[in-house]
């Protein structure tokens, strides 16, 4: 029962540019800031953004994120096959006083 | 390093109890809440709880009030989770995360557990 909506799947061919959207309300992304995971196959989510656009220092600038009102946007320039996964966008409800997840888009790479 | 091990993986009846470990390393355990995420297969992630491990304090998500208890021994820098009486639907992977807070006070995750994977099944 994921508050925050997102795609279910997008694609592009490597180099290509991809876009993926996260659409909350007010009690979330309306007043809080939002975060970008990776989750590649197998594996544990990774932390790719936080605070609306920061990247942690091991993460390339090929990825980046903005927000607005109560959407989210996480960009990935020049797709690699190592960018096949899903990823979550996630934040703080505060009319539920938790964490909050989107419910997951997967990349393809073509 | 930051680092975040969790037991290994599960298999267990309906009806069984079974407790889940998350041992965090290369930072202060106690300064940190510690997140636990659920994951079914293939869904999405699902916030469950955090723990404070300095004092025990705990936020748990109404989704999962009384299903599962969130537990910490600081001594040994470990978080647990905890369930009574398993059922087949609480099959799943199960993510420890510890939570940091930006400098827009709001907070996220920065490093996750492998996970552990908890199968039920009679």
């Amino acid at each position: 029962q994921s508050v925050l909506t997102q795609p279910p799947s997008v694609s592009a061919a490597p180099g290509q540019k991809v876009t993926i959207y996260c659409s909350g309300s007010t009690s979330n992304l309306g007043i809080n800031s939002v975060a970008w995971y990776q989750q590649l196959p197998g594996a544990a989510p990774k932390l790719l953004i936080y605070d609306n656009d920061k990247r942690p220092s091991d993460i390339p600038d090929r990825f980046s994120g903005s927000k607005s009102g109560a959407s989210a946007t996480l960009g990935i320039t020049g797709l690699q096959t190592g960018d096949e996964a899903d990823y979550y966008c996630g934040t703080w409800d505060s009319n539920l006083s938790g964490s909050v997840f989107g419910t997951g888009t997967k990349v393809t790479v073509l | 390093e930051v680092q975040l091990v969790q037991s290994g993986a599960e298999v267990k009846k309906p009806g069984e109890s079974l407790q889940i470990s998350c041992k965090g390393s290369g930072y202060n355990f106690n300064n940190f809440w510690i997140g636990w995420v659920r994951q079914k297969p293939g869904k999405g992630l699902e916030w469950m709880g955090n723990i404070y491990p300095g004092d025990s304090d705990i936020r748990d998500s109404p989704s999962f009030r009384g299903q599962v208890t969130l537990s910490a021994d600081k001594s040994i820098s470990t978080a647990f989770l905890q369930w009574s009486s398993l059922r087949a639907s609480d099959t799943a992977m199960y993510y420890c995360a510890r939570r940091a807070r930006g400098s827009s006070g709001v907070t996220f995750f920065d490093f996750w557990g492998p996970g552990t994977q908890v199968t039920v099944s009679s």
